[in-house]
């Protein structure tokens, strides 16, 4: 099945600066690798996408860049806001399967300090 | 468009009884999945259904586990003999999905969870 690894585990950014985390699968047939954000006691949000017939998607401050030589995505805000601070897993799909099932990385808790 | 929703948002029980969960997912998806969360971890895939038909189950699914889809919209979960280390965020999803035959992702979209502490 796939395994996902995301890194870092942590990242502490200063407001108005990047963040960039990182996730490599192993399953090279893995074509979807979605993105959620979770806050404190919320469900996991989804905030972009990337299907593997393109290598970068963005939507305002949020880009997703895809390698699919390498087998690994990255996420990237610009801009970082106050409000950005949450944790952030990246996830694939669970073998090759007909259910779109999810499997998530361990998560990347992000804070942007003021 | 209401968004997937979960009942109730937090459950505290004892050892040994049982629980049950409910999700009412997004009215036109037809897929359904439980995930289950514990602290500092990823989101684990434990079943899904495609409308009411069962399609998969993870090894995480004890038989102390079961999910219902009768008639293809909200969903159960139960746990019988709950023990302390059934505690987690239990989470539901649904999607849109447009077959049953090779790989279609689909984008999920999460409920808020259901917080489970078994004492």
């Amino acid at each position: 099945g796939e395994n996902v690894e995301q890194h870092p585990s942590t990242l502490s950014v200063q407001e108005g600066d990047s963040a960039v985390i990182k996730c490599t699968y192993s399953d090279s047939a893995s074509n979807y690798f979605p993105w959620y954000k979770q806050e404190l006691g919320k469900g996991p949000q989804l905030i972009i996408d990337i299907r593997s017939n393109v290598g970068e998607k963005k939507d305002q401050r949020i880009a997703v860049t895809l390698n699919k030589t390498a087998k690994h995505f990255s996420l990237h805000i610009t801009e970082t806001q106050p409000e950005d601070s949450a944790v952030y897993f990246c996830a694939a799909p669970l073998g090759n399967n007909a259910g779109n099932m999810l499997t998530f990385g361990g998560g990347t808790r992000l804070m942007v300090k003021p | 468009d209401t968004g997937v929703s979960q009942d109730p948002r937090h459950k505290i029980t004892k050892r040994g009884q049982n629980v049950t969960f409910r999700c009412d997912p997004i009215s036109e998806h037809n897929r359904l999945y439980w995930y289950r969360q514990t602290l500092g971890q990823g989101p684990e895939f434990l079943t899904y259904f495609q409308n009411e038909a069962q399609l998969e189950k993870s090894r995480l699914l004890s038989d102390r586990f079961s999910a219902e889809r009768p008639k293809g919209s909200f969903s159960t979960l139960e746990i019988q003999r709950t023990e302390q280390g059934d505690s987690a965020m239990y989470l539901c999803a649904s999607s849109r999905g447009r077959g049953t035959s090779g790989p279609w992702q689909e984008t999920q979209y999460f409920g808020p969870g259901t917080r489970l502490l078994v004492l």
